[in-house]
């Protein structure tokens, strides 16, 4: 069975300072792996994918992420967080493995909060 | 364009109550999925519709919960004799294609609560 672990429930980063939220998987096979963010009473919008190639995939609003195999980790970054950086993030995977099927497993969340 | 829809954006509903929750995928978007987030969670899948066809339905947590894509556009997810346990937000996604490698793109969600 694939999961999805992020074990940190907050961080906290001053503002301009670099962010990372993290987050580890479990599957059979492959994993395509995927982050959304979540704003309050909104659903869940697309950053970025890792499908296959180069490790570091670049995705929206100038968030990155980090596709390491061996740590099986999938870090959210940024260079320099805003205030309204601020929000909810959840880590995702797609187990391409033998009955992975087409369903994304979904961390528990991480709440992140960018003061000023 | 427009994304994802879903109505009602909240439901209230009493115990043992019939709800019905409606979601209008991206226009032309094959796949189809339907989540349960309940409060302080990540989602959790529920059923995945391609066109009008229900290929998984392994999440849906009793036979009280049904859900159809008759047309293989609109989709609704009807929960029969409604519980307190039922109370979560309901999301639905849609993707392109029928591609594993798609983006799931998500709707606002209907937030159930039942007394």
């Amino acid at each position: 069975a694939q999961s999805v672990a992020q074990p940190e429930d907050q961080v906290n980063v001053a503002e301009g300072n670099p962010l990372t939220v993290k987050c580890t998987y479990s599957v059979s096979g492959n994993p395509y792996l995927f982050w959304y963010v979540q704003y309050p009473n909104r659903g869940l919008q697309f950053l970025l994918k890792y499908i296959t190639g180069d490790n570091l995939v670049k995705g929206s609003y100038g968030f990155e992420a980090e596709f390491n195999k061996s740590q099986t980790s999938f870090h959210l970054k940024k260079p320099s967080a805003l205030v309204s950086d601020s929000a909810l993030y959840f880590c995702a995977v797609r187990d391409m493995g033998r009955g992975g099927g087409n369903k994304l497993t979904f961390g528990t969340g991480t709440q992140l909060k960018v003061e000023l | 364009g427009a994304g994802v829809s879903q109505s009602p954006r909240y439901k209230v509903a009493k115990r043992g109550q019939d709800v019905a929750l409606r979601c209008d995928p991206i226009s032309g978007h094959v796949s189809l999925f339907w989540y349960q987030q309940a409060l302080g969670q990540g989602p959790e899948f529920l059923t995945y519709f391609q066109n009008e066809a229900q290929l998984d339905k392994s999440g849906l947590p009793s036979d009280r919960f049904f859900a159809e894509r008759p047309e293989g556009s609109v989709s609704t997810l009807k929960i029969q004799r409604t519980q307190q346990e039922d109370s979560a937000v309901y999301l639905c996604a849609s993707s392109r294609y029928a591609e594993s490698t798609d983006t799931q793109y998500f709707g606002p969600g209907t937030r159930l609560t039942v007394l």
